[in-house]
């Protein structure tokens, strides 16, 4: 068990809806990250979060937004779904701002399909 | 073009072979994550790396940072190995990981 909790862990959807992931950092850590891994592809980084703020941005569509609350949990949101949304999106979370400098510890992941 | 790639991308191996990972990536770096990604889709980091060696059980992790490469040993496999081995950097330059599309092994007893 890595601590990091995500919810849900499956969730199935049609296209145009909107979703909403939710990630439980480890009790400590100040660094919340989202990836995206879509089938057969590695992980992509989406976004970063440390102490509330956005610290670094990947590849995340318009459609999607990211934030993270006073408590450190974090929520991805999913809007405006596309098949091509599907996938497996991984939280991670570290103690300090760069991943460098602090382990990266994972969710399960929560696995979207878009119907 | 990935900044990292992985070989091989599938390894089967019998139990108890000696297993060899190799990462290659093509950017000035600060760190290096091997991962491991079981079949339910957990992920779980096996090692950090920013130069030498490190080891843990079976497990063994080398880089070399002048040849921009590193690999990952596996000693005596078993089939509990078997899942996908991912290898992730951290360029000087950003905040964020790159990662390996993964190395998928089996491990047959």
């Amino acid at each position: 068990d890595s601590g990091v909790t995500q919810t849900p862990k499956h969730l199935i959807t049609a296209t145009g809806q909107r979703v909403t992931l939710r990630c439980s950092p480890r009790s400590g850590d100040l660094s919340v990250y989202w990836y995206q891994q879509s089938l057969d592809q590695g992980l992509q980084f989406l976004i970063q979060y440390y102490n509330g703020e956005e610290r670094a941005k990947g590849n995340i569509l318009e459609r999607f937004s990211a934030q993270q609350f006073p408590d450190l949990h974090s929520e991805l949101n999913l809007s405006s779904l596309e098949l091509g949304d599907s996938a497996l999106y991984f939280c991670a979370s570290s103690v300090h701002d760069r991943e460098n400098t602090g382990e990266l510890f994972f969710g399960e992941g929560s696995r979207l399909t878009v119907l | 073009k990935n900044e990292v790639e992985q070989s091989p991308q599938n390894l089967t191996a019998q139990e108890g072979e000696f297993i060899t990972i190799n990462c290659s990536y093509s950017v000035g770096i600060s760190a290096l994550h091997w991962l491991q990604q079981h079949p339910g889709g957990g992920i779980v980091s096996l090692f950090m790396l920013s130069s030498g060696k490190k080891k843990h059980g079976r497990l063994i992790a080398t880089i070399n940072i002048q040849e921009k490469h590193s690999s990952l040993h596996i000693t005596a496999s078993h089939p509990r190995d078997s899942a996908v081995y991912i290898c992730a950097v951290l360029p000087y330059t950003g905040n964020q990981f790159y990662f390996g599309t993964g190395t998928s092994l089996t491990v047959i007893p």
